[in-house]
């Protein structure tokens, strides 16, 4: 088990264009997680999915975002006509049941730097 | 309503002597609450865990923490500050009520360890 891998780890792209992140949970965790985070600050919950279903979606995932796990098993994240705003880490996590609780596991994150 | 707060944005401390990271939540559920760490350039990593079982709960590296139902609080502690301890530390909350599933981050304490 290697953990919870993103790709790519770095994205710069021009205001307007759309970018997808990918996001490689544990193997066999069931819910996966998205966040955005920003300098100086703690991580923002943008949505989650238990196996292909996502149930959960925070006021801050505009329409301009969408995110998507087909098969229940790897997730991407798309941001479509980027604006210098969403610059940020976008971070995914994985988890399963574990003694009572979903405790999750991060990736290494992807960076995104809109110019 | 849910939140999280982390009363010190920056704590220093001399290697050797304790550590004292404070968060307080609030939460209409029972959450389950964590901490995590995330030293520059990598992911964040789980130091520990409560999940309503035993109040006092031990971690990675030394740390611990204890749930105070009655104050709200969920401080971390280390006896012995290590130079390898420094780094940005979060608490975490999460829970499922009415309003869905929610994990939220507080802003984040940074901890300087001093020679």
């Amino acid at each position: 088990d290697t953990g919870v891998s993103q790709n790519p780890r770095h994205k710069i792209t021009k205001r307007g264009q759309n970018v997808t992140f990918r996001c490689d949970p544990i193997s066999e965790h069931n819910r996966l997680y998205w966040y955005r985070q920003t300098l100086g600050q703690g991580p923002e919950f943008l949505t989650y999915f238990q196996n292909e279903a996502q149930l959960e979606k925070s006021r801050l995932l505009s329409d301009r975002f969408s995110a998507e796990r087909p098969k229940g098993s790897f997730s991407t994240l798309e941001i479509q006509r980027t604006e210098q705003g969403d610059s940020a880490m976008y971070l995914c996590a994985s988890s399963t049941r574990q003694q009572g609780s979903y405790e999750q596991y991060f990736g290494p994150g992807t960076r995104l730097t809109v110019t | 309503a849910q939140s999280v707060t982390q009363l010190d944005s920056h704590v220093s401390v001399s290697e050797g002597t304790p550590v004292l990271l404070r968060c307080n939540y609030s939460s209409s559920y029972s959450p389950s609450l964590f901490w995590y760490v995330q030293h520059p350039n990598k992911g964040l990593q789980l130091l520990l865990k409560y999940t309503s079982a035993a109040t006092l709960v031990k971690g990675i590296n030394g740390f611990e923490a204890e749930f105070k139902k009655s104050e709200t609080s969920f401080h971390l502690t280390k006896p012995s500050a290590h130079m390898s301890d420094a780094a940005e530390y979060f608490c975490v909350v999460s829970e499922r009520g009415t309003g869905g599933f929610k994990t939220i981050f507080g802003a984040g304490t940074r901890l300087f360890v001093k020679a």
